[in-house]
């Protein structure tokens, strides 16, 4: 079975420092890896995602992800955080016929 | 606009009071599901549809049914509600590739049965 594991239910970074969400997965064949935000009372929305190719993947608003084969991570990360980043960020991992998302790890940049 | 529409987005009924929360894409996608977000738990798939009159149970479909005559539309059927299906519904669809593509949600429906 799939499985995709997000550590962190929350994490906290002062504005302009980097941040790292952390997301590892488990699924059978080859892995696609996606990251959604969710904003308070929005349905989620895409950032990127990882399906073949380079390890870096870049997606929206200045986000990136890192696809680590052999620790079986695809942890989301941007340089410089901003305020109106605050939100809640799922990972997710496409297997057979299916999507599996994680739990989620709120994000709260601090002024 | 691509949109996945959802009606109503906020809903409180009582048990046993059969309820259906509409779907619906204009995006010609082939792939529809229904997730319920509840804190901890995150998203857990309840059904899928892979094209019209195609469905399958996720990880928690009892207590729910679903149908997909039309590929636009894929309702959410809660035939005798219980207040432990008080929950965030959402809905969403994505194209060929299915679990390789990116998924287009709708707003979300909250659900409380009383």
């Amino acid at each position: 079975a799939q499985s995709v594991a997000q550590p962190e239910d929350q994490v906290n970074v002062a504005e302009g420092n980097p941040l790292t969400v952390k997301c590892t997965y488990s699924v059978s064949g080859n892995p696609y890896l996606f990251w959604y935000v969710q904003y308070p009372n929005r349905g989620l929305q895409f950032l990127l995602k990882y399906i073949t190719g380079d390890n870096l993947v870049k997606g929206s608003y200045g986000f990136e992800a890192e696809f680590n084969k052999s620790q079986t991570s695809f942890h989301l990360k941007k340089p410089s955080a901003l305020v109106s980043d605050s939100a809640l960020y799922f990972c997710a991992v496409g297997g057979y016929q299916k999507v599996t998302f994680g739990i989620g790890t709120k994000l709260q940049v601090i002024p | 606009e691509a949109q996945v529409t959802q009606n109503p987005r906020y809903l409180i009924t009582v048990t046993g009071k059969k309820l259906t929360v509409t779907c619906s894409q204009n995006m010609n996608h082939e792939y529809m599901s229904w997730y319920r977000q509840d804190p901890g738990l995150g998203l857990r798939q309840i059904y899928y549809s892979m094209n019209v009159e195609v469905t399958d149970k996720g990880d928690v479909p009892e207590g729910y049914k679903v149908s997909r005559k039309e590929k636009r539309n894929f309702p959410l059927i809660l035939e005798s509600p219980s207040p432990n299906q008080t929950s965030l519904y959402f809905c969403a669809s994505s194209g060929t590739g299915y679990v390789r593509t990116e998924a287009f949600f709708g707003q979300g429906t909250r659900l409380t049965v009383v």
